[in-house]
């Protein structure tokens, strides 16, 4: 597949903006997905997931929207603060543990 | 802290050398993984751990990686005759679910490799 090294897709937004970050998922067996956060030199921090069943889940600011049939992800972030800006990565599981995860959004949040 | 911890976090080796990484999981959690990652991608699998027990480890590159958990709690990762390509981040995750859904993640290991 191709790699996209140092380049990652970077959304830019406004603080107060509403963010929407995609994800296309490969397996169409994967019945749960997760969105993480991860900020420079640190390890990814759970944000919000989701099971196979369900079509949206939400949490506090985040919302995560799950469309099987077309295997798209997206996380929805209401009024994005600038402690937001980090890398966001969707990653999938089927079976019993393994993830696997998509290739990162950069969000950077302007004050 | 209750969380996941990992050390060294930063380490340089030169190239041929023998590296150990320890992860220290959230206590009492069942599952423990291992990742790597490369600058600018996200984490790819390397081995899972239930209890003692290594499950899963089709995601080691090669016969100079090697993982274990003794006791079901600790683990350490080891990599022998450093390459260069082994440069990465090493993260740690671990989960209370057997299943391992829910992981948390570690600070992780940074290794460079000379």
């Amino acid at each position: 597949g191709e790699s996209v090294g140092l380049h990652l897709p970077t959304l830019s937004v406004q603080e107060g903006d509403n963010s929407i970050i995609n994800c296309a998922y490969s397996n169409s067996a994967s019945d749960y997905f997760i969105w993480y956060k991860q900020e420079s030199g640190k390890g990814p921090q759970f944000i919000i997931d989701i099971r196979s069943n369900m079509d949206k889940r939400q949490g506090q600011r985040v919302t995560v929207l799950l469309n099987k049939t077309v295997k798209h992800l997206s996380l929805q972030i209401a009024a994005t603060q600038p402690g937001d800006s980090a890398v966001y990565f969707c990653a999938e599981a089927s079976g019993y543990s393994t993830l696997t995860f998509g290739k990162g959004t950069m969000l950077l949040v302007s004050p | 802290g209750a969380g996941v911890s990992q050390s060294p976090r930063y380490k340089v080796a030169k190239r041929g050398q023998d590296v150990a990484l320890r992860c220290d999981p959230i206590s009492g959690h069942v599952s423990l993984f291992w990742y790597q990652q490369a600058l600018g991608q996200g984490p790819e699998f390397l081995t899972y751990f239930q209890n003692e027990a290594q499950l899963d480890k089709s995601g080691l590159p090669s016969d100079r990686f090697f993982a274990e958990r003794p006791e079901g709690s600790v683990s350490t990762l080891k990599i022998q005759r450093t390459q260069q390509e082994d440069s990465a981040v090493y993260l740690c995750a671990s989960s209370s679910d057997r299943l391992g859904e829910t992981q948390y993640f570690g600070p992780g290991t940074r290794l460079l490799v000379l």
